[in-house]
């Protein structure tokens, strides 16, 4: 069975600073993973993705993340903040085996600090 | 590039009422979605269809109704409606040839009083 845990589920940080956002994922399979941000009273909008091609993955604005399958890990980092990074940011994992079906981390809140 | 489009946006509804929230997208997907919203919480699965003409219950199905005539469109059903059902209602589509990325509707906000 597939999932995902987000194990923030605040963070703040300053303008400026770097960001971590962490997700670790259970799978069965070999899985594919995103990272998605959502804005106040937004849709939501893919970062990025893994999908078994190269375990550092760059996505929009500045976002990366590094999957790292022996720690069953896919944390979200950025070098510096920006106040529009401000948002709600989710991890999900997605099943392969037959029809596809995607499974939802709880989110994590960044707040960016002036 | 209109993707997934969803209407209504804000809607508010009293006890024992029925709508429809209508989704459509045209990137000609296989795969949709319907999922809730809660505050503080992460995405849960009402429905979902892999083509036109089949669908499948998620993981929170009960009050819901949907279904899949053609390709593009897939709207979710509200009966009787109740304020546990007071959520924000996200449609989606996916597509294996776009490595199952998964794209969302800007979401419908949905009342129940």
């Amino acid at each position: 069975a597939q999932s995902v845990t987000q194990l923030d589920s605040h963070v703040s940080v300053s303008e400026g600073t770097p960001v971590l956002l962490r997700c670790n994922y259970s799978s069965s399979y070999s899985p594919s993973l995103f990272w998605y941000v959502q804005h106040p009273n937004k849709g939501l909008q893919l970062l990025l993705k893994y999908t078994s091609a190269a375990t550092l993955v760059k996505g929009i604005n500045g976002f990366e993340a590094e999957f790292k399958k022996s720690e069953t890990s896919f944390h979200l980092t950025k070098p510096s903040a920006h106040m529009s990074d401000a948002a709600e940011y989710f991890c999900v994992v997605s099943t392969t085996s037959g029809t596809y079906k995607y499974i939802f981390g709880t989110g994590t809140r960044l707040k960016v600090l002036a | 590039n209109a993707g997934v489009t969803q209407t209504p946006k804000f809607r508010i509804l009293k006890i024992g009422q029925s709508m429809t929230l209508q989704c459509a997208q045209d990137m000609n997907h296989n795969y949709m979605y319907w999922y809730r919203q809660d505050p503080g919480m992460g995405l849960k699965l009402i429905y979902y269809s892999v083509g036109a003409g089949i669908t499948d219950k998620g993981e929170v199905p009960n009050g819901y109704n949907v279904s899949r005539s053609t390709t593009e469109d897939f709207p979710l059903r509200l009966e009787l409606a109740a304020p546990s059902q007071t959520s924000v209602y996200f449609c989606a589509s996916s597509d294996t040839i776009s490595g199952n990325t998964i794209y969302f509707g800007e979401g419908s906000w949905l009342t129940v009083v």
